[in-house]
């Protein structure tokens, strides 16, 4: 069992360069979401989709687009990479369940510096 | 604005000593989820309380949720150099499906 997979692991751009994070999950979720990880900041979210079809703008949404390609895939593009978007990116995925409320399962990360 | 407060922002402990880190919300939690992330990897599960005054225990590792629903607190005890990384609490947000984290505390244990 997978989980949460994310693909690249490191990446390193040049300004202006434009890159797409993959990520995929294998449980069946309706939910998944892509934050950055900064020093000091803690997990921000960038984006989320409640379910396929459908994505809305977290905390730091600008400079990022999402695709919700299908339930299992949400992917991040980054169309013209800034330094400021040098950061460590999770993907993460999540079911409602009716007695615990929701549990949240994250990727690996993918650390990306952009130069 | 950060939801959630987490202290202290870092520990450097002795092997061997017992630590506790906070993780305080203005608001009522509904579901609170502690993490750990150890460097270079992504983040583990530790534990998620729901219930005011629950307590779970997993190792050495105690999470709590205090009456109030507005704290959490996760305690180590007999640190070791495994338990080094940075913890992250989280919550769920009420409406819509969100979360929110703290700001996350490193903990390096020299042994």
């Amino acid at each position: 069992n997978a989980g949460v997979t994310q693909t690249p692991k490191f990446q390193v751009l040049k300004t202006g360069q434009s890159m797409t994070l993959q990520c995929a999950q294998d449980m069946n979720h309706n939910s998944m979401y892509w934050y950055r990880q900064d020093p000091g900041m803690g997990l921000r979210l960038i984006y989320y989709s409640a379910s396929e079809g459908t994505t809305d703008k977290g905390e730091v949404p600008n400079g990022y687009n999402v695709s919700r390609l299908n339930k299992r895939e949400f992917s991040l593009r980054l169309e013209s990479a800034a330094p400021s978007q040098t950061s460590v990116y999770f993907c993460a995925s999540s079911v409602v369940l009716k007695a615990s409320g929701n549990t949240i399962y994250f990727g690996e990360g993918s650390w990306l510096t952009v130069v | 604005s950060q939801e959630l407060e987490q202290s202290p922002q870092s520990l450097i402990v002795q092997e061997g000593k017992n630590l506790t880190i906070n993780c305080t919300s203005s608001k009522t939690l509904y579901g609170l989820y502690w993490y750990k992330q150890k460097y270079g990897e992504g983040l583990i599960f530790l534990m998620m309380l729901q219930k005011g005054g629950e307590e779970k225990s997993h190792e050495k590792i105690t999470a709590k949720l205090d009456e109030k629903k507005q704290q959490s607190s996760l305690h180590i005890t007999a640190s070791q150099p495994s338990h080094a990384g940075i913890y992250l609490c989280g919550a769920d947000k009420t409406t819509g499906n969100q979360f929110y984290f703290g700001t996350g505390t490193s903990l390096t244990v020299i042994p």
